[in-house]
Formats: structure tokens, C-alpha cells, sequence
């Protein structure tokens, strides 16, 4: 059982690139969620997903897209990457009570 | 505005019991969760609180007071493995569980 699988694990961008960060999960989870990781300040949540087709906002949006086509994936989006975004993105699914969550993908932007 | 305080840091010995705080001012409130991260790794789910009390797993527990907008994870007879990052995270809405705030974590560190 994979759990939540997060592709890639490390990323180097330059300023203005565009990537997608994939996540996928094999649980079922009707739940899944995209936040970042910076020192000090937690876990912040950029978007998040109640099921096929439904995505919403959280608190850090702004230069992230995301969709949910299948129950299983969820990928994120950075449109035009910035200095800004260089964090640790983690990909989280639950289908009540307690996240399951990737391993995390380490984001450098230069 | 909201927020999620706890401590930045706390230090003990092997064997001790260590309580971490955490206040919470936020939009809604359905529950509070805990997690425990390791350097470099990824959060791991311990516990969760909807309702006033305490809630036992193991050495680890956590307390809830809706009134007091309060909560705290008792970690008991603390091992060497416990040094981690604790989060507190707050389900501010009935209908997603998709959607917590967290706190900034505290740093656990047990010594010999």
C-alpha cells in the first residue's frame, strides 16, 4: 500500500519556470490537500480538494493552480515560479480525522 | 485575526513528561488535531479532539477545552525518538476535512 506518493522529491526552477508537482493516492480518500512547509511558520494550506472535480482556495493561493480529475490525483500547479515558492510542498489525503501525507517535494526557485 | 500559539521549543530528559500548549483564535472550530514530524520527514497523524477531555494513546495524549480555546499533547516517559516537531492543527469547518490551520510547531528535544 503506497499511501500518498509525491513525484518529484527535489526540484530546482529558475525564476518564471513552470512546473507541476504530482501527487497521488491510493486510499480512496475523498480528501486531499496541497500545503507548503517554511521554517517558523508550519504548515500553510494553498488549495484543497473535496472530491472529483471540486478544488477550493486556502491560505496561500496566489501563483498555484490545481485540479482533481480523478479521485487519485491531485497535481499542483506553479504558474511562474519565484524566489517566493522556494519551500517544502507536502500533498496530504484523509477521508476523516487524521492526514496521510506524502514525503514531500523540496522546491529551490533561483 | 487567527492564530494558533505553542511553544517554539521544549527541552527534557529521557523518562520525563513533557506538555505541549496550544491556544487557538480561529473563524470556526470542529476539532484539533496533533502531528509529530521528524526532521526531514513528513507529519505523521497522532491524535484528534472534537469533544472536551482527554483522549489516551500509548505514552501520548492529548486534552481539549472548547471554552478555553485550549489544547494540549501530554507526551509520557519521553524517549529518545520522540525529538521531533509537534503540530497543532484546527479543523475550522464542518463539511471538509480537507481543510486545517496549523500551528508553527514546537521542537521537541530529549536529552540522555
Amino acid at each position: 500500500n503506497a499511501g500518498v506518493t509525491q513525484t518529484p522529491k527535489f526540484q530546482v526552477l529558475k525564476t518564471g519556470q513552470s512546473m507541476t508537482l504530482q501527487c497521488a493516492q491510493d486510499m480512496n480518500h475523498e480528501y486531499m490537500s496541497w500545503y507548503r512547509q517554511d521554517p517558523g511558520m508550519g504548515l500553510r494550506l494553498i488549495h484543497y480538494s473535496v472530491g472529483a472535480g471540486i478544488t477550493d482556495q486556502g491560505e496561500v493561493p496566489n501563483g498555484y493552480n490545481v485540479s482533481r480529475s480523478t479521485t487519485e490525483d491531485f497535481p499542483l500547479r506553479l504558474l511562474s515560479a519565484a524566489p517566493s515558492q522556494t519551500s517544502v510542498y507536502f500533498c496530504a489525503s484523509t477521508q476523516g480525522v487524521g492526514y496521510t501525507f506524502g514525503s514531500g517535494t523540496r522546491l529551490t526557485v533561483v | 485575526g487567527q492564530s494558533l500559539e505553542q511553544p517554539s521549543e521544549v527541552t527534557a530528559v529521557e523518562g520525563a513528561i513533557v506538555q505541549i500548549n496550544c491556544t487557538y483564535q480561529t473563524s470556526g472550530f470542529y476539532g484539533l488535531s496533533w502531528y509529530q514530524q521528524h526532521d526531514g520527514g513528513a507529519p505523521t497523524f497522532l491524535s484528534y479532539n472534537a469533544l472536551d477531555g482527554l483522549e489516551e494513546t500509548g505514552r501520548f495524549s492529548s486534552f481539549l477545552s472548547r471554552s478555553d480555546s485550549y489544547g494540549y499533547l501530554l507526551l509520557q516517559e519521553l524517549q529518545m525518538k520522540d525529538s521531533a516537531s509537534y503540530f497543532c492543527a484546527v479543523k475550522e469547518t464542518t463539511d471538509s476535512w480537507g481543510k486545517f490551520q496549523f500551528g508553527a510547531g514546537t521542537q521537541v528535544v530529549v536529552t540522555p
